[in-house]
């Protein structure tokens, strides 16, 4: 399959753990947060957003924590399965439709 | 099935020649976006489009360019002047009016040799 990141930062996780991946952002204009999936040969799926006036929002077994005190973001994943075995990426939306994506974090789930 | 398309999957050109890759949306979304990742780093955006006719300059546009005569389609030529043109590069659309959440493609792996 595709390389997406061979020096991607690694989270290994025993299956049925809580994942938790860290974001540090660097616009605080900003007004959105998003969490990205993506696996081997294929394109970025949208997993959630949270809006800057927010500081939770939880979806599907994942919840979405934002710190703009000191500009951080992360996603847990609760009871991690084998699928969720991905690089996650945060991305932060200022004016317009942009996205400025961060360098990505290799999720390894341990069966 | 609504969706984005890009093709190929896989290309191989040589140095010097440009290429044109090809994205299709079928979703009615208003702004298309171009991206290109290599290991280790994030996606990086080269143009994007928010509407017919228009389109603007990301933050890796030198060496490419673009054009938007249907709302579908959104191609990418890749020219001879950019000078590190193998990559992984992924096409996404969006609304357009505010919307957040952008699809994505599966992608066209570009070799450059």
């Amino acid at each position: 399959g595709e390389s997406v990141g061979l020096h991607l930062p690694t989270l290994s996780v025993q299956e049925g753990d809580n994942s938790i991946i860290n974001c540090a952002y660097s616009n605080s204009a900003s007004d959105y947060f998003i969490w990205y999936k993506q696996e081997s040969g294929k394109g970025p799926q949208f997993i959630i957003d949270i809006r800057s006036n927010m500081d939770k929002r939880q979806g599907q077994r994942v919840t979405v924590l934002l710190n703009k005190t000191v500009k951080h973001l992360s996603l847990q994943i609760a009871a991690t399965q084998p699928g969720d075995s991905a690089v996650y990426f945060c991305a932060e939306k200022a004016a317009g439709n942009k996205l400025t994506f961060g360098g990505g974090t290799r999720v390894l789930v341990k069966p | 099935d609504g969706g984005i398309t890009q093709s190929p999957k896989y290309l191989f050109r040589k140095e010097g020649q440009n290429v044109t890759l090809s994205c299709e949306q079928n979703l009615n979304h208003d702004a298309m976006y171009w991206y290109r990742q290599d290991p280790g780093q994030g996606l990086r955006l080269i143009y994007y489009s928010q509407i017919v006719n228009d389109f603007q300059k990301g933050d890796i546009a030198e060496g490419y360019s673009v054009s938007r005569e249907k709302k579908e389609s959104f191609p990418l030529t890749v020219t001879s002047a950019q000078k590190n043109p193998t990559a992984f590069y992924l096409c996404a659309s969006s609304t357009g009016t505010g919307g957040v959440e952008q699809y994505f493609g599966p992608g066209t792996r570009l070799t450059v040799t």
